[in-house]
């Protein structure tokens, strides 16, 4: 166990409504990731976070943005709510281990965009 | 443009055979790889890592090849498991990123 949680865990929501999904980890680690599971595209990065206040784009940012004011917590806001955000979110932390380098990934969110 | 790509969106494979499992990258900056197996439902779980110093690693049943001239890394396990069958997804990351990108995947069946 990686010491993250995903919240919440489920969702469905209108088109236009802004949605928040939070990313919390117990174990301190500097990098936190936000992506998207879709079928036929496997998973593909949205936004990343280096450390606090340090945030940077993915491969599919548009539409997303991101916050991080405590090392512990990750947040992925989607301001306007489309369809097209229809998808499984996944947390993940990271951390350099001498010369290699691990991601370890949250439960998931499944977001219903109606 | 995919930079990590898995060409078999599925594979079945007899228990108790070996299964391969493909995975090939474009771009020559990546030097370490992951691959992750993920259940319905579930974050990805990770498997093995390899480093490009290294053309192999072994952990149990799971073996990962790294072939760097080819830009292709392939996932072994033997003997398979009908509780191997998942998803697996290979990462690949540039020293210095901090992040990975993923192949799309290939879903594996062992058949009992």
């Amino acid at each position: 166990d990686a010491g993250i949680t995903q919240s919440p865990r489920h969702k469905v929501t209108e088109t236009g409504t802004p949605v928040t999904l939070r990313c919390h980890q117990t174990e301190n680690h500097r990098y936190m990731y936000w992506y998207r599971q879709d079928p036929g595209h496997g998973l593909r990065l949205i936004h990343y976070s280096y450390g606090v206040k340090d945030t940077d784009k993915g491969e599919v940012s548009d539409g997303y943005s991101v916050s991080r004011s405590k090392t512990e917590d990750f947040l992925l806001t989607l301001e306007s709510a489309t369809s097209s955000q229809t998808s499984v979110y996944f947390c993940a932390i990271g951390w350099a281990s001498g010369s290699s380098y691990e991601q370890y990934f949250g439960p998931g969110t499944r977001l219903t965009v109606t | 443009d995919q930079q990590v790509k898995q060409n078999s969106p599925s594979l079945s494979v007899q228990e108790g055979r070996i299964s391969i499992l493909n995975c090939d990258y474009t771009n020559s900056m990546f030097d370490y790889f992951l691959w992750y197996k993920k259940y319905p439902a579930e974050g990805p779980t990770f498997l093995i890592s390899i480093s490009s110093i290294k053309d192999k690693n072994e952990d149990g049943r799971f073996t990962v090849f790294l072939n760097k001239s080819a830009k292709h890394l392939s996932l072994h396990i033997v003997p398979s498991q009908p509780g191997d069958s998942a998803v697996y997804f290979c990462a690949a990351s540039a020293s210095g990123t901090y992040k990975y990108i993923f192949g799309t995947g290939t879903r594996l069946k062992v058949l009992a």
